[in-house]
């Protein structure tokens, strides 16, 4: 069975940019969440997404954004890309909810110049 | 407001000896989840074991165990018999409705 599939791997951005992150999850696992992973801040929740409906949200402004698509791919956008925005951005998946086991991908590392 | 304390920034300790990883998490819940979660260099994290509150038994998955005290609000994770390739950082997490890491132990296991 294939892994959680993170796209890009890399990414490099400037200030005032717009973002789109992918995500792919296991095969019929239908929740997807994503956290973003800062020296100083640590790793952080950003979302989840299930059976693409938002089903919980961390404290991020509204420039992060997401969402799933029927097949339980999902992406995340960040508009607006500030510095502090240079991240590394995981995504994991699990069958149904957040508190089973987590599956995550490597990850997405965004760097904003 | 939920928080998560990992008091150990670093870590390190021979192969074959024990270590013990300690967290501690602050919530007025009574129903929750608890987590370790390992990411070694190639970032990847990989759950290591998960404790649900109302279970009074410590978790257990092969060489690594966790000492869940609830009225302390205490989930430390024990490695017995530690391998080089435990080497890694490793997150304790907290959920109820989101999820909660900590700020991570690095550990090294030096041969």
């Amino acid at each position: 069975k294939a892994g959680v599939t993170q796209t890009p791997r890399y990414l490099i951005k400037t200030r005032g940019q717009q973002v789109t992150l992918s995500c792919s999850p296991i095969s019929g696992h239908r929740s997807v969440s994503w956290y973003q992973q800062t020296p100083g801040q640590g790793l952080q929740f950003l979302f989840e997404y299930f059976s693409e409906t938002q089903r919980n949200k961390g404290n991020f402004p509204g420039r992060f954004s997401g969402r799933q698509f029927s097949n339980s791919r999902s992406e995340m956008n960040v508009s607006t890309l500030e510095l502090g925005d240079s991240a590394l951005y995981l995504c994991a998946s699990s069958l149904e909810a957040i508190n089973e086991k987590l599956f995550f991908g490597s990850g997405t590392q965004l760097s904003v110049l | 407001a939920q928080t998560v304390t990992q008091s150990q920034p670093e870590m390190s300790v021979q192969e074959a000896e024990t270590v013990t990883l300690s967290c501690t998490y602050d919530t007025s819940e009574n129903n929750y989840y608890l987590f370790w979660y390992k990411q070694p260099p190639s970032r990847q994290m990989i759950l290591v074991i998960r404790q649900e509150a109302y279970k009074q038994q410590n978790a257990t998955e092969n060489r690594f165990s966790v000492n869940f005290q609830k009225a302390a609000k205490s989930f430390s994770l024990k490695i017995s018999d530690s391998q080089l390739g435990d080497t890694a950082m490793y997150f304790c997490a907290f959920k109820d409705d989101k999820i909660i890491f900590g700020k991570g132990t690095r550990l090294h296991i030096l041969p």
